[in-house]
């Protein structure tokens, strides 16, 4: 069966400090991946994608992902965090054989000061 | 501006009632969908729709009905058979199916 598997359910960074979400799926295809972003109460807003082409893929807010074939991951990147990314992040695979996807159960990030 | 709009923002619900969810979308999407989101349990398909007058069950459509009448329109009524009605919903639409989607800001469900 298709899943996706975000590993953290709560991550703290410093802020300025590096900051890696990690996203494994289960998929018999190449996939579709995507990253979003959730504020509390709001909805999700879209940070990158990879379709096909240049594994390494930059998204809004200065966030970048690599989709890893061999280790069915596709992990988000940030070099230095901002108190403005603390949010929950949702990595999400299609299509499913519903021709939807299917979201990861999010990882919290909190930003220290 | 485009963009997805769902109202209202927060919804009260009486034992044994229908009540239906508004979501709106003027970017030309052919396809749109339903989530249910719990805490720490991520998103959940509930129905989502490829063109106007079709639909399709998701993963927990029990309790839930859809109407897709319009391109823009896409409403969702709980109905009083769902029985844990209390979550925040998510509308969604994407060009067609299995491109990127974009989501509504959500309505909050609470049951009095």
């Amino acid at each position: 069966a298709q899943s996706v598997t975000q590993p953290d359910i709560h991550i703290t960074v410093s802020e300025g400090a590096s900051l890696e979400l990690r996203c494994n799926y289960s998929y018999g295809a190449t996939p579709y991946l995507f990253w979003y972003v959730q504020s509390p109460g709001q909805g999700l807003q879209l940070l990158l994608k990879y379709f096909s082409g240049d594994t390494l893929v930059q998204g809004i807010k200065g966030f970048e992902a690599e989709f890893k074939r061999s280790q069915s991951s596709f992990n988000l990147r940030k070099p230095s965090v901002h108190w403005s990314d603390a949010a929950e992040y949702f990595c999400a695979v299609g299509p499913t054989n519903n021709n939807d996807m299917r979201f990861g159960a999010g990882t919290r990030l909190t930003v220290k000061p | 501006d485009g963009g997805i709009t769902q109202s209202p923002k927060y919804l009260f619900r009486k034992e044994g009632q229908n009540v239906t969810l508004s979501c709106e979308q003027n970017l030309n999407h052919d396809a749109m969908y339903w989530y249910r989101q719990d805490p720490g349990q991520g998103l959940r398909l509930i129905y989502y729709s490829q063109i106007v007058n079709d639909f399709q069950k998701g993963d927990i459509a029990e309790g839930y009905s859809v109407s897709r009448e319009k391109k823009e329109s896409f409403p969702l009524t709980v109905t009083s058979a769902q029985k844990n009605p209390t979550a925040f919903y998510l509308c969604a639409s994407s060009p067609f199916l299995q491109e990127t989607q974009y989501f509504g800001p959500g309505t909050r469900l609470l049951v009095l």
